[in-house]
């Protein structure tokens, strides 16, 4: 069973920078991974933020980034502003239509 | 206008059948290229991908803890995806959301949810 991990929680200063990473069991996470990000704030249906790595769809502010780092997939937010207060989860693609979700970051604006 | 609009809250009873659904608009529900995905997010808990229906041919693909628990479908003469049960459990209280995917790399879109109570 493939597992994917990230931080439980994070905290981060209003106007700081954050980095949320998304490790693999399997090993490095690569491209082929098509990693995808999503926002979740409470009683919310989550909300697409990045997807295939590092493209953002049109509603994502250019102040939230995706990349590969260390051998895993990482979504960094800038100048953080209370409102990006939320869970936050990233999705790793294992061979055509087969995905698996991290376990989620509480991130907590502070 | 991308939309996927979700069936209402459900309560049932252990070993009921229940079948929800997802109905799409503002894009070609048909394209090959497009397929709606299901996840689960239990009380509490993270999300969990359940599993995927391409409408173009209906082909379907489940992850292995969710494979032979719950039938993926679509119609696309209506653009309407669907999550089904034959036997509910109480384990299968849950909000559960639809999500467009677009070839291999692109979710992009979600429903609002559908929460799904099973209790006696």
């Amino acid at each position: 069973q493939t597992v994917v991990t990230q931080e439980p929680s994070l905290t981060v200063s209003p106007g700081g920078t954050v980095t949320l990473t998304c490790a693999s069991s399997t090993g490095a996470v690569t491209y082929a991974n098509y990693p995808n990000w999503f926002q979740q704030k409470p009683g919310q249906a989550p909300r697409a933020l990045i997807y295939s790595t590092s493209n953002r769809h049109s509603w994502t502010p250019g102040r939230i980034s995706g990349s590969l780092l260390g051998g895993k997939a990482a979504l960094t937010l800038s100048g953080v502003q209370p409102e990006d207060e939320a869970d936050y989860y990233c999705l790793l693609s294992y061979g055509v239509a087969h995905w698996v979700f991290g376990g989620g970051t509480k991130l907590t604006v502070l | 206008e991308v939309q996927l609009v979700q069936s209402g809250a459900e309560v049932k009873k252990p070993g009921e059948s229940l079948k929800i659904s997802c109905k799409a608009s503002g894009y070609n529900f048909n394209d090959i290229n497009y397929w709606i995905g299901w996840v689960r997010q239990m009380p509490g808990k993270g999300l969990e991908w359940m599993g995927i229906v391409y409408p173009g041919d209906s082909d379907t693909r489940y992850s292995p803890s969710f494979q032979g628990q719950v039938t993926v479908s679509a119609d696309k003469s209506i653009s309407t995806a669907y999550l089904h049960w034959r036997s509910l459990k109480a384990s299968d209280t849950a909000i559960y959301y639809c999500a467009r995917g677009y070839g291999l790399a692109t979710i992009d879109y979600c429903g609002q949810g559908t929460l799904v109570t099973v209790s006696s």
